[in-house]
């Protein structure tokens, strides 16, 4: 079965302090994407990042990193010197080919609040 | 290229009635899919479509129908309105990768759904 967890809840830093944010993922399948995105006080889902199961490189993007990392189902998301503009609730998700094709079974959620 | 559009973007039903929420993508995608997000639950699937005339039940199916009778329309039906439907609704369409898997789904920006 496939599963996505974020156990953080919610999250409050204050502007400049790192944060990270975990997702661990459960599934049979040996080919599967993750993925994280964005949900700001708007409401609109903005993609941030998809890995495959085949690539455990880390990835940077600016402020954003992630770290996927096969031995833990672990694929977190870090933000480097957080912003006010980073809050938002953050959901990290995954497609397996065990699954329907094309769904993505999605963590709870993950609010992050950053203060001035 | 407008992406994933939804209407309406806020819609109040009485229990009982029915509507249909409108969800259009121009990006030739073969995969959509329509997902409810609630408090504390993430994103859950309803109802997905691998391509035009087929159409298939996701998670949480009951009480919504849907048909996909072109590529860019997958529209979503409450044939008699429940105060548990009330939601933020999400379209999201996919060009799928096959044997591959999943390549990136694209939300439209949601329809907040209340009913009374």
């Amino acid at each position: 079965a496939q599963k996505v967890t974020q156990a953080q809840t919610e999250i409050s830093v204050v502007e400049k302090e790192d944060v990270t944010l975990d997702c661990v993922y459960e599934t049979r399948d040996t080919t599967y994407y993750l993925f994280w995105y964005k949900q700001p006080p708007s409401g609109e889902l903005v993609f941030l990042i998809r890995r495959n199961s085949f690539d455990e490189q880390n990835e940077i993007s600016g402020r954003y990193s992630w770290n996927f990392q096969k031995s833990t189902s672990s694929f977190n998301f870090t933000i480097t010197a957080s912003q006010v503009v980073d809050s938002a609730v953050y959901f990290c998700a995954l497609s397996d080919r065990g699954s329907t094709l094309g769904r993505l079974y999605f963590g709870r959620g993950t609010q992050l609040t950053v203060w001035p | 290229n407008a992406g994933v559009t939804q209407t309406p973007k806020f819609q109040v039903l009485k229990t009982g009635q029915s509507m249909t929420l409108q969800c259009a993508q121009d990006m030739n995608h073969e995969y959509m899919s329509w997902y409810r997000q609630d408090p504390g639950m993430g994103l859950r699937l309803i109802h997905y479509s691998v391509g035009a005339g087929i159409t298939d039940q996701g998670e949480v199916p009951n009480g919504y129908n849907v048909s996909r009778s072109t590529t860019e329309d997958f529209p979503l039906r409450l044939l008699s309105a429940a105060p548990s439907q009330t939601s933020v609704y999400f379209c999201a369409s996919t060009l799928t990768q096959g044997a591959h898997g999943t390549d990136t789904q694209y939300f439209g920006p949601g329809t907040r759904l209340t009913v009374l």
